[in-house]
């Protein structure tokens, strides 16, 4: 089975700054997809970024990158110019063909 | 276009009563998840249809959990009866196929058990 761990409960970050959610996770599978899911007081889950683990090229959407280590099992994102909207809680999930596993979550406080 | 909806988007229930969630997905997704989240803890699988059959309904964590998918559009989980313990957010997503594709969520319903 599949676990995705996400070791930082909570973060904090200055606006403008940069911060890194690291999430690592376990599998047996050489093919599959990790997702950031990003889950702001209006509870709606909104898709961050998306990545492919047969691509070698770490996925960027504008100010949203990840480092996605294969070998070592991690995808971390990374929020650069950090806005106060990006306040939210964070999951990051591995995608099989049954659905989706999610870590714990990383709570995300913005300080103005 | 649509998205996945959820309805009600919050309900108070007393131990004991049942309480019947609904999930509306994108149309023409065939895949629709349910999953829940209990405060504080990981969001958790309850089961997967496709169409209107259960792919995979290990998740869910008892018989007093019942989930539909009439004609395979949208779906109900109902509760029955509701216990302090079912209180949590539950999510629904649709997919139109398994596998890589991202699966698009609905607001989800907080539910109360009192």
């Amino acid at each position: 089975a599949q676990t995705v761990t996400q070791s930082q409960p909570e973060m904090s970050v200055q606006e403008a700054e940069t911060v890194t959610l690291s999430c690592t996770y376990d599998t047996s599978e050489s093919d599959y997809y990790l997702f950031w899911y990003k889950q702001p007081p209006s509870r709606q889950m909104i898709l961050v970024i998306r990545q492919e683990a047969y691509k070698q090229q770490n996925a960027t959407e504008n100010r949203f990158s990840v480092n996605f280590q294969k070998a070592a099992k991690s995808f971390s994102l990374k929020i650069s110019d950090s806005q106060l909207g990006d306040a939210a809680m964070y999951f990051c999930a591995y995608r099989s063909a049954d659905g989706l596993t999610f870590g714990k979550g990383t709570h995300l406080i913005i300080q103005p | 276009e649509a998205g996945v909806t959820q309805f009600p988007s919050h309900s108070v229930i007393e131990k004991g009563q049942t309480v019947t969630l609904r999930c509306d997905p994108i149309s023409g997704h065939d895949n629709l998840y349910w999953y829940r989240r209990v405060m504080g803890k990981e969001i958790k699988f309850l089961l997967h249809f496709v169409k209107e059959s259960k792919q995979d309904e290990s998740g869910m964590p008892n018989n007093r959990f019942l989930a539909e998918r009439t004609g395979g559009t949208y779906s109900t989980l109902k509760v029955q009866p509701a216990e302090l313990e079912d209180s949590g957010v539950y999510f629904c997503a649709s997919s139109p196929w398994a596998g890589g594709t991202e699966a698009f969520f609905g607001q989800g319903t907080r539910l109360t058990v009192v």
